[in-house]
Formats: C-alpha cells, sequence, structure tokens
C-alpha cells in the first residue's frame, strides 16, 4: 500500500466507535476547507466540505466541525467500518479550491 | 472511479531518462491539477491549469514539464530526474466555480528514479 508519511498521528478506534480527526489550519483567511480521504493504493477522494460561514456541517456518518476563532477543523465520524480505514487530510484555501493547502495527514486504523 | 485516469500507476527511471506522466479527465471539468506526494511531506501542488492555460507553478524546478494540450489531457514529462524526486504524482481536475470547486483526483503515478 502507500506509504504517505512517516510521521502521521494515527488514530486507532473499534469498529462502531466514533472517531474524531482533528486538523489545525494555519492561515486566518482561508475561508473553504475540505477533508480528504485517501485508502491504501489510491488518490484522495472528497469527503465533506465546509465554508467559513458556517460551523458546522453533517454528511452520511460523517460532520465537519470549524472553529475559526482557534483555526481548528475536526471530522467525526460516526459508527466506524472497516472501510474507513484510511489517511485523513484537511485542505484549506481562500478565494475558490485552486490553491488547496492540505495539512499533513492521520492515519485512522478501525481494529474489529 | 474517479473518472481522472492516470499513466503509468509505476514508472521507474534513470536520472538521465525522459519519461512522461499522462492524465485524462472524462469530468468535462476546465481546471487540472499535478500534485506531488512524497513520504514526509503533505500533498504539494505543482501546477494549475485553467483553460489549458497554466495559471500557478509553484516554484517547481525546470526539470519538470508539464503541458495541457486540452481542457482533459493533462501531461508532466519528466527529465534529468534526481532520486528525491520519486514519489507519488497526483492529477486532479475540478470545475473552477465562484468560491470553490470539488477537486477529483486521480489513482496517482508512483516514481521511483533510481
Amino acid at each position: 500500500g502507500e506509504s504517505v508519511g512517516l510521521h502521521l498521528p494515527t488514530l486507532s478506534v473499534q469498529e462502531g466507535d466514533n472517531s474524531i480527526i482533528n486538523c489545525a489550519y494555519s492561515n486566518s483567511a482561508s475561508d473553504y476547507f475540505i477533508w480528504y480521504k485517501q485508502e491504501s493504493g489510491k488518490g484522495p477522494q472528497f469527503i465533506i466540505d465546509i465554508r467559513s460561514n458556517m460551523d458546522k456541517r453533517q454528511g452520511q456518518r460523517v460532520t465537519v466541525l470549524l472553529n475559526k476563532t482557534v483555526k481548528h477543523l475536526s471530522l467525526q465520524i460516526a459508527a466506524t467500518q472497516p472501510g474507513d480505514s484510511a489517511v485523513y487530510f484537511c485542505a484549506e484555501t481562500f478565494q475558490g479550491a485552486q490553491k488547496l493547502v492540505f495539512g499533513q495527514g492521520t492515519r485512522l486504523t478501525i481494529n474489529p | 472511479e474517479t473518472g481522472v485516469t492516470q499513466t503509468p500507476r509505476h514508472l521507474v527511471m534513470g536520472m538521465t531518462n525522459k519519461k512522461s506522466l499522462k492524465c485524462e479527465q472524462h469530468l468535462g471539468h476546465n481546471a487540472m491539477y499535478w500534485y506531488k506526494q512524497s513520504a514526509k511531506k503533505p500533498l504539494e501542488l505543482m501546477f494549475v491549469y485553467n483553460f489549458k492555460e497554466q495559471t500557478e507553478n509553484n516554484s517547481v524546478p525546470s526539470r519538470f514539464s508539464p503541458e495541457c494540450p486540452n481542457s482533459s489531457h493533462l501531461f508532466l514529462h519528466l527529465h534529468t530526474l534526481q532520486p528525491e524526486d520519486s514519489a507519488l504524482y497526483l492529477c486532479a481536475s475540478s470545475q473552477v466555480v465562484a468560491g470553490g470547486g470539488e477537486l477529483f483526483f486521480g489513482e496517482g503515478s508512483r516514481l521511483t528514479v533510481l
């Protein structure tokens, strides 16, 4: 499989539990944020996005929370499944998504 | 299937070789991108093309030469590479809209420079 980072933060959770992946972003001017999932051997895949005029957005089993005061973004995955095992990246940008700046990523492992 | 196809998936080349990576998107998007993913770094944006015109070159060494003949195809020509250029090269496309536009990534071309 892919090796996307030797110093990735890691998170292990039991199947069925909820998981929370955190991300600190750097640019206070960023107004658009995206979470991507990258499975082994694949490219990053869009999960959910949020704009700076919101502080919460929900998708299917996923919720993104944005705290602009402390420049913090989190991804909550409910009732984790084996297929959720992947590396998760947050990305930030402003004035459109053409210059996304990616975080280092968090490797999520789901234990049976 | 993301609608973005990259070839080859794996490439091994010597430092004196010349090779090219190819990307094709079947999504009707108007923007295409090259990203580099190394083992110890976050994804790095290399080039952005909007409507076939290069709009971003993120200080990429000239040994990487992009080409975008049309909105659906993007190439990355490689010559005189260094071992530290070994990485996963990801192509992406998007439909540029006001305020953003989701990036769709290909599965990448894993490059090894000997």
